[in-house]
Formats: structure tokens, sequence, C-alpha cells
């Protein structure tokens, strides 16, 4: 009963260093999004997958870049972290037309 | 531009008692509200949600009430227990464009004590 599983949970990262997040899902969901929590911003979303095969920026795209891999995988990539990005990433998914997402547990990334 | 707004970021209240929880959104757009919680270290669960064609949803002890002219809504939690401390958000989206697409606004976090 994994749901929605990230990797990893937790990193730091030096400023310039490149890495991925990774996250998949197992309910067979068509719809992906990656948010950022920052404290007192909420969750702002980064980038989205409507479907398989589709992506489109959210509102705090800037910085990052995300491949949606099959229909179970969604990566965000940092190419060149910097400590903006300092923040707790969750990924989530859901079906199509049905806006209850679920969540993953998050990846806290620290960029020093 | 914050279209999703939480102006509360904390509430305290008595265990067995009532939590008002408020938000106000701004887009006339949104057409579909939900409330999520979150406990540390956890990712956001799903708590209530409710369409714009109804004024109130009520699950147990969660009553979500919706006022489209004033643009606000709130999550009512009654009797309040000391398990439901954590930070509630306040999600919109607009259905129509069928992203899923979820607007949050800041959170605020809930104390219950015993």
């Amino acid at each position: 009963n994994a749901g929605v599983t990230q990797t990893p949970k937790f990193q730091v990262l030096k400023t310039g260093q490149s890495m991925t997040l990774q996250c998949a899902q197992d309910m067979n969901h068509n719809s992906m999004y990656w948010y950022r929590q920052d404290p007192g911003m909420g969750l702002r979303l980064i980038y989205y997958s409507a479907s398989e095969g589709t992506t489109d920026k959210g509102e705090v795209p800037n910085g990052y870049n995300v491949s949606r891999l099959n229909k179970r995988e969604f990566s965000l990539r940092l190419e060149s972290a910097a400590p903006s990005q300092t923040s707790v990433y969750f990924c989530a998914s859901s079906e199509i037309g049905n806006t209850e997402a679920f969540f993953g547990q998050g990846t806290r990334l620290t960029v020093v | 531009d914050q279209q999703v707004k939480q102006n509360s970021p904390s509430l305290s209240v008595q265990e067995g008692r009532i939590s008002i929880l408020n938000c106000d959104y701004t887009n006339s757009m949104f057409d579909y509200f939900l409330w999520y919680k979150k406990y540390p270290a956890e990712g956001p669960t799903f708590l209530i949600s409710i369409s714009s064609i109804k004024d109130k949803n009520e699950d147990g002890r969660f009553t979500v009430f919706l006022n489209k002219s004033a643009k606000h809504l709130s999550l009512h939690i009654v009797p309040s227990q000391p398990g439901d401390s954590a930070v509630y958000f306040c999600a919109a989206s607009n259905r129509r464009s069928n992203t899923g697409k979820l607007i949050f606004g800041q959170g605020t976090t809930l104390q219950v004590k015993p």
C-alpha cells in the first residue's frame, strides 16, 4: 500500500551542484505534480504532468526541470542548485478530473 | 499575488471545543475547494472537499462551509481532539481546466490543548 513514494527523504547540496528527486506512484493515476513548501508560503506548484507525455509549468518553475518517465514516475531535476531552492519538496498524484491529490512524504533539501 | 489566503497562521483551542479555520480566495474561476491536514515530517493528507455548487459538506466531526459571494470558506471541527493538532491547508482548483492543479493557502497551525 505504498501510494506515492519519494526518494531521497533528505539531501544536502552545495551551491551549483545538480540532483534529481524521484517520485513514483502505484495508484495508476494519470496526473502528477511537484510542489515545494516554504515557511509562510504554503505549497506552491513547480511543475505538473496532467497525463503521460505532457508536462507544464506551475507557479514557480524557474531553476527546475521535470521528466514524466512513464505513467508511474515523475522526476524533478535541479541543474544548478541555489540556496533559494532550500525547501521541502512534495510529489503528488491524482486522477484526471479528480483534484483530490495524494502526496508523498516529502524530500527535505538544503542547499549550502 | 496570493489567490488563496489563510490569514491566521495559528489557532489554539481547548479539547472538546469547536475549531474554526478560515480561508479566502480571489479567483472566481475556482470551482472546487479542499482542506488538507499535515503532520510534521509527513505529506499532506486529504481531509474534506466542497464543490462550488454546494454551500456545506459534512464528514463526521468535520464540516466545510462555502460562501461564494464572499469568496470565503471555513472548516469547522467539532469536537476538537488533541490528535487534530496539525497544519491545515486550504486549496482551490478549477476543475474545468482538467489539470488537477491545486492552489494552496499558507496554512494554519492548529493546537488542541487537552
